[in-house]
């Protein structure tokens, strides 16, 4: 059973644009939701995280939006680039024990000159 | 990559044979992982450690097993390769012990089973 539910499979999105990228969980337990991002040949690095408290983080162009009541958290990429297309990941954490990071299945970003 | 290194960076090998993936971290960190990426299924757990000798299953470790001796190596075998195991292995390394940290990954091991 996928614990994070992550769409769109793929996006492409036109240089400027906005990219969004969402997803779902069910486990109300899970307290940290970090997004990583992952380049052809490499392997994921963690862009951004979040914490349950809060309903929106930035980091320049990359917002989480965070909507504890449905669940729901989203990546949005501002001012999209060519060089941030990449497979970005959700995931959520719950601190019960070692094995306790659950991601996404990934969407893959191309933006377009 | 936060001083991981996996090798080989990348494999082929044959049905049938036995296959050892290496990730080595030039810190003490205690809990080390073991990935693997598929198109469609993102990034699954095959095993992982919480300390020298100290180990358990993920989601998807049949036909794998791991072992760590020392802290800075922790070690994949695919007992018997299947073409079912042809993916990409991640090792990952976890910087703290605050469980809600961040992972580290490494840049990966492709592994392809004829």
């Amino acid at each position: 059973q996928q614990q994070v539910k992550q769409s769109p499979q793929s996006l492409i999105v036109q240089k400027g644009g906005i990219s969004i990228i969402n997803c779902a969980y069910e486990n109300t337990a899970f307290d940290y939701f970090p997004w990583y991002q992952q380049f052809p040949g490499k392997g994921p690095a963690l862009l951004i995280a979040i914490r349950p408290d809060v309903s929106e983080k930035k980091e320049g162009r990359f917002t989480i939006s965070f909507n504890k009541s449905a669940k729901q958290f989203s990546l949005h990429i501002m001012d999209s680039q060519p060089g941030d297309s990449a497979t970005y990941f959700c995931a959520a954490s719950i601190k019960t024990g070692a094995n306790n990071l659950f991601f996404g299945t990934g969407t893959r970003l191309t933006v377009i000159p | 990559d936060a001083g991981i290194t996996q090798s080989p960076r990348h494999k082929v090998t044959e049905t049938g044979t036995p296959v050892t993936l290496r990730c080595h971290q030039t810190e003490n960190h205690r809990y080390m992982y073991w990935y693997r990426q598929d198109p469609g299924h993102g990034l699954r757990l095959i095993h992982y450690s919480y300390g020298v000798k100290d180990t358990d299953k993920g989601e998807v470790s049949d036909g794998y097993s791991v072992s760590r001796s020392k802290t800075e190596d922790f070690l994949l075998t695919l007992e018997s390769a299947t073409s079912s195991q042809t993916s990409v292995y991640f090792c990952a390394i976890r910087l703290t012990r605050d469980l809600n940290s961040p992972l580290h990954f490494g840049n990966g091991t492709r592994l392809t089973v004829t």
